[in-house]
């Protein structure tokens, strides 16, 4: 995990939108995802993008890649209590070894 | 589709006795799965890669005598912890793929307590 960098707190106030933020250190990643955990749970795949790709919109979900940064990025709109989690980012190796950040924790606020 | 289940989810033993925990893929055949070992408000760790019929690749510094895994089917992998110690308590996660260069998808996860 050292090598995938993500902030490790935000707070958010239900409706707004959320945007985690991401950095990472393998340029020859060819999929970058970010996993949802909550509480006592395993990880939820939310999504991906391929390494060619600017940006990915998923109803909710915003992901926005700079490849020459190696910056990722996490969009939800509308934040919902049900959005308080852990959320992971993670890039994937030649090996197709999965490498994951430390996490942000998100929470919710009324 | 792509459900991995785990079992058990939570379990509790003593010092010194062994556990295997189970990790499924209910809905399609797993050629590769993997497992990973979480610290309570950590990231997760691969500890080892699991191929069918094949014996696993562990990650550097992975006891492979104590944490001996087994993927004997298309469906299924485990892992036992042998001799297991407190150190050894944490939440560990697997997930399954379909083949190398696909997604990875998880396993709900075993929480381990050794007293």
């Amino acid at each position: 995990g050292e090598d995938v960098e993500q902030s490790l707190f935000l707070s958010v106030r239900e409706g707004d939108s959320s945007v985690i933020n991401c950095t990472y250190t393998d340029s020859s990643s060819t999929y970058l995802y970010w996993y949802k955990q909550e509480p006592g749970a395993g990880l939820q795949l939310l999504t991906y993008i391929f390494s060619n790709m600017d940006m990915k919109q998923d109803q909710r979900l915003t992901v926005l890649l700079n490849k020459k940064d190696k910056h990722l990025s996490l969009r939800i709109a509308d934040t919902q209590t049900g959005d308080s989690a852990i959320y992971f980012c993670a890039e994937i190796s030649n090996d197709y070894k999965l490498s994951f950040g430390a996490g942000t924790t998100v929470t919710v606020r009324a | 589709g792509a459900v991995v289940s785990q079992h058990p989810s939570r379990v509790i033993c003593k010092s010194g006795t062994s556990v295997k925990i189970e990790c499924r893929s209910l809905d399609f055949q797993a050629t590769t799965m993997f497992w990973y070992r979480q610290f309570p408000k950590q990231s997760l760790m691969l500890m080892a890669t699991s191929n069918e019929g094949s014996k696993a690749t562990y990650e550097q510094g992975v006891e492979k005598d104590k944490f001996l895994i087994n993927h004997a089917s298309l469906t299924l992998s485990t892992l036992t912890v042998t001799s297991a110690h407190p150190e050894d308590s944490s939440f560990y996660i697997c997930s399954a793929v379909r083949s190398r260069t696909e997604t990875q998808y998880f396993g709900p996860g075993t929480r381990l307590l050794v007293l």
